[in-house]
């Protein structure tokens, strides 16, 4: 069972709505990432929050809009998307960026994106 | 910067025999962490086995073993007693022990599917 949790599994939105992805964890972890996945490619990193606050955005376009709203949960809002950015949304977590074994990232299972 | 290098995009095996996945990377560093991420076509990404590079002793988790050739920078997967359950693609990672950001560099990815 993930302890990494998102949702929705699927998603389907037109290149004007505005849609949220979510993320959750419980496994008491400071930090949070999003990755982009397409089909049998390997995830982009996107952005990462470490203690709630960004930490690193990989120049990732504003129409992705992260947010970490507690130690918890971390949002991706979407706006104007294009239909290239369908893939799958990854969302995990690590205990820290201390960059120690034990920040091993854990991964949830994804929300599939379709922008029409 | 670091890379990483699956060579093999697809491989088969019959179930309850023995594959070998090949992974070998690049980096100038001492310092870093190697793992194997699965991920089955239900997407979610788990994490398989992790390496220190400190350590000598090959990592295993039940069925699953590495090779770590540190000077050779190898990093190969030994699935044992093959299931049908361990048909996914299966990404190499890297991750540099200094860097922050707690950064993966993955491989193209591996797809492996088991025959019964």
């Amino acid at each position: 069972d993930t302890e990494v949790t998102q949702t929705p599994k699927h998603l389907v939105m037109g290149m004007t709505n505005k849609k949220s992805l979510k993320c959750e964890q419980h496994m008491g972890h400071r930090a949070m990432y999003w990755y982009k996945q397409k089909a049998k490619k390997p995830p982009e990193l996107m952005f990462v929050y470490s203690y709630e606050k960004l930490s690193i955005n990989e120049s990732v376009p504003s129409r992705f809009s992260p947010e970490c709203p507690n130690s918890s949960l971390l949002n991706l809002h979407l706006h104007a998307l294009q239909p290239e950015d369908s893939a799958l949304y990854l969302c995990a977590s690590s205990q820290t960026l201390a960059g120690g074994i034990v920040d091993t990232q854990y991964f949830g299972p994804g929300t599939r994106l379709t922008v029409l | 910067a670091q890379t990483v290098t699956q060579s093999q995009p697809e491989m088969s095996v019959q179930e309850a025999e023995t594959v070998t996945l090949s992974c070998t990377y690049d980096t100038s560093e001492s310092d870093y962490y190697l793992f194997w991420y699965k991920q089955p076509p239900s997407r979610q990404m788990i994490l398989v086995i992790r390496q220190e590079a400190y350590k000598q002793q090959n990592a295993t988790e039940n069925r699953f073993s590495v090779n770590f050739q540190k000077a050779a920078k190898s990093f190969s997967l030994k699935i044992s007693d093959s299931q049908l359950g361990d048909a996914a693609m299966y990404f190499c990672a890297y991750r540099s022990a200094r860097e922050y950001g707690n950064k993966l560099v993955f491989g193209a990815g591996t797809i492996l599917r088991v025959k019964s």
